[in-house]
């Protein structure tokens, strides 16, 4: 168990509507990440962060921003949500070094948006 | 743009059969290699790091090649409990936070049978 938490667990909401999911972790990690999952894309990275209020975007981070005002919680916010980003979200932690960067990942975020 | 490519499957083998995944990265630079599992509905898990020098943990053994950039897994004495599907993970290889990101392949679905 990696002492990863993911809230809410399953949010059904409606385009235009801002979203926030939560990601908290008990280990103390520095890096934390954001993950979509969606058919025939496999995982990619939507932010990341290496610290308290250092973040970076990611491969699809257009219609996402991120916060991490301490360093057991990263939210990551759709400001004005839509269709498309209708997915699974996936938060993970790790010690971020560059080598051997084990991830490790929360029980995932269903978000269906109508 | 990076990526990691793996035959998706499925494979449907029966109990007993030995098995392998093989995958390739396109990125020479990456220093951090993965499988990870993930069963249906859940999140990715890590199975084992892989070492260039080759890695068994149990009936798993993994192996990198790094001249061709291709990684495999290979499953011995497959199970029941080892149905799930397979990501070949590497890191985004930049010496810097970016790097820290991993890549994920699509996966490989395996089914084993009794």
């Amino acid at each position: 168990d990696a002492g990863i938490t993911q809230s809410p667990r399953h949010k059904v909401t409606e385009t235009g509507t801002p979203v926030t999911l939560r990601c908290h972790q008990t280990e103390n990690h520095r890096y934390m990440y954001w993950y979509r999952q969606d058919p025939g894309h496999g995982l990619r990275l939507i932010h990341y962060s290496y610290g308290v209020k250092d973040t970076d975007k990611g491969e699809v981070s257009d219609g996402y921003s991120v916060s991490r005002s301490k360093t057991e919680d990263f939210l990551l916010t759709l400001e004005s949500a839509t269709s498309s980003q209708t997915s699974v979200y996936f938060c993970a932690i790790s010690e971020g070094t560059t080598s051997y960067n084990e991830q490790f990942f929360g029980p995932g975020t269903r978000l269906t948006v109508l | 743009r990076k990526e990691v490519e793996q035959d998706p499957g499925p494979f449907n083998v029966p109990e007993g059969a030995t098995v392998a995944f093989n995958c390739t990265y396109s990125n020479s630079a990456s220093q951090s290699f993965f499988w990870y599992r993930q069963d249906c509905r859940k999140e990715p898990k890590l199975l084992m790091s892989v070492y260039s020098s080759g890695n068994e943990d149990g009936r798993f053994t993994a192996q990198l090649n790094r001249a061709s950039q291709y990684i495999s897994l290979l499953i011995r004495d497959s199970k029941l409990s080892d149905s799930a599907t397979y990501l070949c993970v590497v890191n985004g290889g930049e010496g810097n936070q970016a790097g820290t990101a991993l890549i994920f392949g699509k996966g490989t679905t395996l089914s084993v049978s009794s």
